[in-house]
């Protein structure tokens, strides 16, 4: 089993929208997390980490975790063609020097 | 930003024979990580690297070899290629402590 589980599998959003992404952590050694987002053609880029409970906005990007239930999501507000991409959620054993373990992403379409 | 070149950009290879991707990074960064992408299992980790001539198995190290002869440098080397590893193929560095990854543009393998 998957040990970072993403849903939904894709998301359709209209231009100026809010998309919710969400992801679960089966393995409760899995606490500190992390989104990641690629364009096609690209590698993957980080897009910010989320360590603590509660909330964490960056720009149009704000992140919610919770850890009694290790769930975590992404709130995209004012959606843009240029976010259009795949969506990783990615979870560290610890913060700091262990490698990254990646969901199975969320495909965003925004349309104009 | 910093910099992670892989060659070549796409390969294709013969069942039963040998495969080397390459994967170069400037930033300094002590930590190196071999992934692979599969429509539908996301990104999974091979092998990765905490320092020069040292490498750790990931979550699915059965079938590839990894090297690191160098801070710069680390490889993925496929000793018998098979069918199931057709994948695009991802190398990533990052800092001592620091889970932001920087990836590089992926090597697309087809084995055939």
């Amino acid at each position: 089993q998957q040990k970072v589980q993403q849903s939904p599998e894709s998301l359709s959003v209209p231009e100026g929208g809010m998309a919710s992404l969400n992801c679960t952590s089966s393995d409760r050694n899995f606490q500190y997390f992390w989104w990641y987002r690629q364009h096609s053609g690209e590698g993957p880029k980080a897009l910010m980490s989320i360590f603590s409970d509660g909330d964490k906005k960056e720009g149009r990007f704000t992140a919610h975790l919770n850890k009694a239930s290790l769930h975590v999501s992404l709130h995209i507000r004012d959606s843009q063609p240029s976010d259009s991409a795949l969506y990783f959620c990615a979870a560290s054993e610890q913060q700091g020097g262990r490698a990254l373990i990646f969901g199975t992403g969320t495909t965003v379409s925004v349309s104009p | 930003e910093a910099a992670v070149t892989q060659s070549p950009r796409s390969k294709v290879a013969v069942t039963g024979g040998k495969v080397t991707l390459s994967c170069h990074q400037t930033n300094n960064h002590d930590y190196m990580y071999w992934y692979r992408q599969d429509t539908g299992h996301g990104l999974r980790l091979i092998h990765y690297s905490y320092v020069a001539d040292s490498t750790e198995k990931g979550d699915i190290p059965d079938g590839y070899k990894a090297s690191r002869p160098s801070q710069e440098n680390f490889s993925l080397i496929l000793e018998l290629a098979s069918l199931s590893q057709t994948a695009v193929y991802f190398c990533a560095s990052s800092d001592r402590g620091n889970e932001r990854l920087f990836f590089g543009h992926g090597t697309k393998l087809s084995v055939l």
